[in-house]
């Protein structure tokens, strides 16, 4: 148990499908990240929200839309996806921006696109 | 990009100290060196950081060279759950978004 859920697990979409991808976290922390991680890949930075915020975009496609209604919950939702977008989303928080406390990372959401 | 260089795979035997390197040459002085590890689909798991002086807790041991330029992570008593990818990461300084930047890592193969 990391004290960051995410949910569902696994998800199969269509092209055309609109789905969304849930991140909650328990540990009070004030910011919450997304992370892509494709096969053979790194992980790679997609949105950062400090008290629910954005205060990074890394250069994102518009068919994800990221959400933060609270410091506890993030959300990416997900339309017109393409194959290539098929990865391991990850969800991570942390305490407090400017300090060195350790992100803390969820299992992940593996995504297929039909 | 990564600020970090690491082989890209290691094995170890099983009870034997696991001590894998992670060269950082162009570390700022207000960086942190970060340990994480992930195994087959899940996600990255916190193991230790460290400025400049060594770090131990109950997973493993950092050792930081003097000059900082590089870190080994010490994994005591090495077993076949601790087969995994390993990542050496250099936490961009304060005043930033406290993103991880992660490389390929090395991966850690821990044999009977």
């Amino acid at each position: 148990e990391t004290g960051v859920t995410q949910t569902p697990r696994h998800l199969v979409m269509g092209m055309t499908n609109k789905k969304s991808l849930k991140c909650e976290q328990h540990l009070g922390h004030n910011a919450m990240y997304w992370y892509k991680q494709s096969a053979k890949k790194p992980l790679e930075l997609m949105f950062v929200y400090s008290l629910e915020e954005r205060v990074e975009n890394n250069s994102v496609p518009s068919r994800f839309s990221p959400e933060c209604p609270n410091s506890s919950h993030l959300f990416l939702h997900l339309h017109t996806l393409q194959p290539e977008d098929s990865a391991l989303y990850l969800c991570a928080s942390l305490a407090n921006l400017g300090g060195n406390s350790p992100l803390h990372f969820g299992n992940g959401t593996r995504l297929t696109v039909t | 990009d990564a600020k970090t260089t690491q082989p890209p795979s290691m094995d170890c035997a099983e009870g034997r100290a696991a001590n894998l390197p992670c060269n950082h040459s162009t570390i700022s002085g207000n960086e942190y060196v970060y340990w994480y590890r992930q195994i087959h689909s899940q996600g990255p798991q916190y193991i230790i950081h460290g400025l400049k002086n060594n770090e131990t807790n109950e997973m493993a041991s950092l050792i930081i060279t003097e000059d900082r330029k590089s870190s080994t992570l010490i994994l005591p008593h090495a077993t076949l759950r601790d087969t995994a990818v390993y990542y050496c990461i250099v936490r961009v300084g304060s005043g930033n978004t406290g993103k991880l930047i992660f490389g390929q890592g090395t991966t850690l193969q821990v044999k009977p």
